[in-house]
């Protein structure tokens, strides 16, 4: 059974770092298999926002690209989004997914929220 | 960046009817066009791959059609529990976009 968990800080100031960290079950970072990064706030809706090969070959969303650092750990079945220069229109609801063979989302964690606030 | 048109922003169903939501792409992305359910609190759930291939565990009542540009699903007799909100995503070209929901309500 294919599981993620995000897990991160909820409150994180302007101009700050966040890093989240997904952690999955039920599969590993083999051969077609990645993990793609997603978020959902009421401005702008569902946006996604990178994606980790099994490989290490890392895809951004160019208008974030500048911002974006993904990171796998697969001994601890991990992937860590790190985003910096953190703004208020970051807030919203972070998630991450499997995918396998092809950019399809086909699991998805619960999510995890961030708000950005002074 | 491909934009993808979802319409109608809201509809409300009766119980049984049969429900039709488009998603229009600005430009082609063949058949690399999902549809999401979401539940308030919950996580998108997938409901069809690639404009039309069913799911595992997703009730046959949901189908998909359409190609390049022009995509619908289509839920039949409709049920109380396909109460959400309805998303298209295409995966035809980076970045990947959504489009911007289509919330069913039941009457």
């Amino acid at each position: 059974q294919i599981t993620l968990k995000e897990s991160g800080p909820t409150l994180v100031r302007p101009t700050q770092t966040l890093s989240l960290t997904c952690t999955f079950s039920g599969f590993s970072l083999t051969t077609g298999v990645g993990v793609a990064w997603i978020r959902q706030s009421p401005r702008k809706g569902l946006e996604w926002l990178a994606l980790i090969f099994w490989d290490g070959d890392k895809r951004y969303t160019p208008s974030l690209e500048s911002r974006l650092t993904l990171a796998k750990d697969t001994s601890k079945s991990q992937v860590i989004l790190t985003m910096t220069n953190m703004d208020p229109v970051d807030t919203g609801t972070y998630y991450c997914a499997h995918l396998e063979g092809d950019p399809t989302l086909d699991y998805w964690g619960p999510g995890t929220l961030v708000i950005v606030s002074s | 960046e491909i934009v993808l048109t979802q319409s109608p922003d809201f509809q409300s169903v009766a119980l049984k009817e049969t429900v039709t939501i488009t998603c229009r792409a600005s430009q082609s992305v063949a058949s690399s066009l999902n549809w999401y359910q979401q539940k308030p609190h919950q996580s998108p759930r997938l409901l069809i791959k690639d404009a039309s291939q069913s799911i595992s565990g997703v009730p046959s009542r949901f189908s998909g059609s359409g190609s390049a540009t022009d995509f619908t699903l289509t839920i039949n007799t409709l049920e109380a529990e396909d109460a959400a909100t309805y998303y298209c995503h295409q995966t035809s070209s980076l970045p990947y976009t959504f489009g911007q929901g289509t919330k069913l309500e039941i009457k």
